[in-house]
């Protein structure tokens, strides 16, 4: 199982771009990574996903290097409800359920105004 | 779209008896629902694994017959805490996955449980 390590907050102010890295040095061939947002007392929520390279969505940016070892997730222009913990996950989900992703710490990050 | 539904959000019973969780996929059928716990200021961690039809599988240390897991439909999970304890007061959160994007977990808000 891939193991991830993240920071464990991270601060920043309303309208700055944040980037939150993730290490994944044994990532397997098949693992994709993923993102997600968890406010307090409530389910995660899924950010993006990715492979390699860069993804882009409405919310985010996944920046992934060639050696996938990390990963980045970009949030441009955070406001005050973008406070919450973000997780970065690697691994695969097979179709019989069989999963192995596995959660880490997490990244909890304030922003401030 | 991909909306998971979780009832009750919370739940309060005495030691001894039994609390039933259900998950819920309200616009989609789940291919898998996985059941969470997670403690205060802790990471998810994952308990058990459910495909429709078949029988849980469980992850090392939880105990199956403790944590019944019944998936009767594509769409409904439910997660039974049989003679409750103090120790299992935590924070219950459901996902669910679909076809074609597996890796895309879709959660539910979470069932607070709390055991006096």
């Amino acid at each position: 199982l891939a193991k991830t390590t993240q920071p464990i907050s991270m601060d920043s102010y309303e309208g700055q771009e944040v980037n939150i890295t993730c290490s994944h040095n044994n990532i397997a061939t098949n693992d994709y990574i993923t993102w997600y947002q968890q406010f307090p007392s409530q389910g995660p929520r899924f950010i993006i996903q990715g492979y390699k390279t860069k993804v882009t969505n409405e919310v985010a940016s996944l920046f992934i290097p060639a050696d996938r070892k990390s990963s980045t997730l970009s949030l441009p222009r955070v406001s005050l409800s973008d406070t919450a913990v973000y997780y970065c996950l690697v691994g695969d989900i097979w179709d019989s359920g069989y999963s192995t992703l596995t959660f880490g710490k997490g990244t909890m990050l304030l922003v401030s105004p | 779209g991909a909306v998971v539904s979780q009832h009750p959000s919370r739940v309060i019973c005495k030691s001894g008896t039994s609390v039933k969780i259900e998950c819920r996929s309200l616009d989609f059928q789940a291919t898998t629902m996985f059941w969470y716990r997670q403690f205060p200021k802790q990471s998810l961690m994952l308990m058990a694994t459910s495909n429709e039809g078949s029988k849980a599988t469980y992850e090392q240390g939880v105990e199956k017959d403790k944590f019944l897991i019944n998936h009767a439909s594509l769409t409904l999970s439910t997660l039974t805490v049989t003679s409750a304890h103090p120790e299992d007061s935590s924070f219950y959160i459901c996902s669910a996955n679909s076809r074609p994007d597996l890796m895309a977990l879709h959660f539910g808000n979470g069932t607070r449980l709390t055991v006096t």
